[in-house]
């Protein structure tokens, strides 16, 4: 079984720029988070999506980032315009539906995003 | 004052050795803890998982709760140089869509040297 998927894995842009990032959940997997971990700090909720609706995006930093989920199965990250403070690690995470909380949250290999 | 503190590190232990890992919290509403390991890389990957106060065996490693103390812990027994990664503490409450809404402890960076 695939894993959860994220590309690219490193990116290197000029501030100001536009970066989207992309993941790949676990086929049938409903749930898909997004999480960040700037340098020297701990990994932070960003946003979940339960299929393509926005459940919780009480983690996103400002109006510079915005998160799609077309069609409830892979998600982009865009980053527009970036600025220095948006470098980091961002990791993206899919699970199951349980309405429990025993939920397995499996994640990607996480994007490097360096903005110079 | 962050919601959950966890001692970076690093730790060094000679191949074999009990390890000791450790976070507090100040968010009473937490109920589900986590120990997550991350290796170079890689992204953080489930090792235990605990619900409200108590332990949790599975194999060399062991979890403890204890909500009085807002205090958790990672055991591991006869630690392997395989076991050198970050381990990260995490944390969620209940009810809906949050449970997967973790907060993360910042990570130890633990090393087993043979």
């Amino acid at each position: 079984e695939a894993g959860v998927t994220q590309f690219p894995s490193h990116s290197v842009i000029e501030k100001g720029q536009t970066v989207t990032l992309r993941c790949d959940p676990i086929s049938g997997h409903d749930n898909l988070y997004w999480y960040r971990r700037v340098m020297g700090k701990e990994i932070k909720f960003l946003l979940h999506f339960v299929k393509e609706s926005k459940q919780d995006e009480s983690g996103m930093p400002n109006n510079r980032f915005l998160a799609e989920r077309t069609g409830g199965t892979y998600s982009t990250l865009k980053v527009q315009p970036a600025e220095l403070e948006d470098s980091g690690v961002y990791f993206c995470a899919s699970s199951q539906r349980t309405g429990t909380g025993n939920e397995k949250l499996f994640f990607g290999s996480g994007t490097q995003l360096s903005v110079l | 004052q962050k919601e959950v503190e966890q001692d970076p590190g690093p730790l060094s232990v000679p191949e074999g050795a009990i390890v000791s890992l450790n976070c507090t919290y100040s968010n009473s509403a937490f109920q589900y803890f986590m120990w997550y390991r991350q290796y170079s890389r890689k992204g953080p990957e489930l090792l235990m998982y605990t619900y409200s106060s108590g332990n949790k065996e599975d194999g060399r490693f062991t979890a403890q709760v204890d909500k009085s103390s807002k205090y958790i812990s990672l055991f591991i027994r006869d630690s392997q140089p395989s076991d050198s990664a970050t381990y990260l503490c995490a944390m969620s409450g209940t009810g809906g869509t949050s449970y997967g809404k973790l907060t993360f402890g910042q990570g130890t960076i633990l090393t087993v040297h043979p």
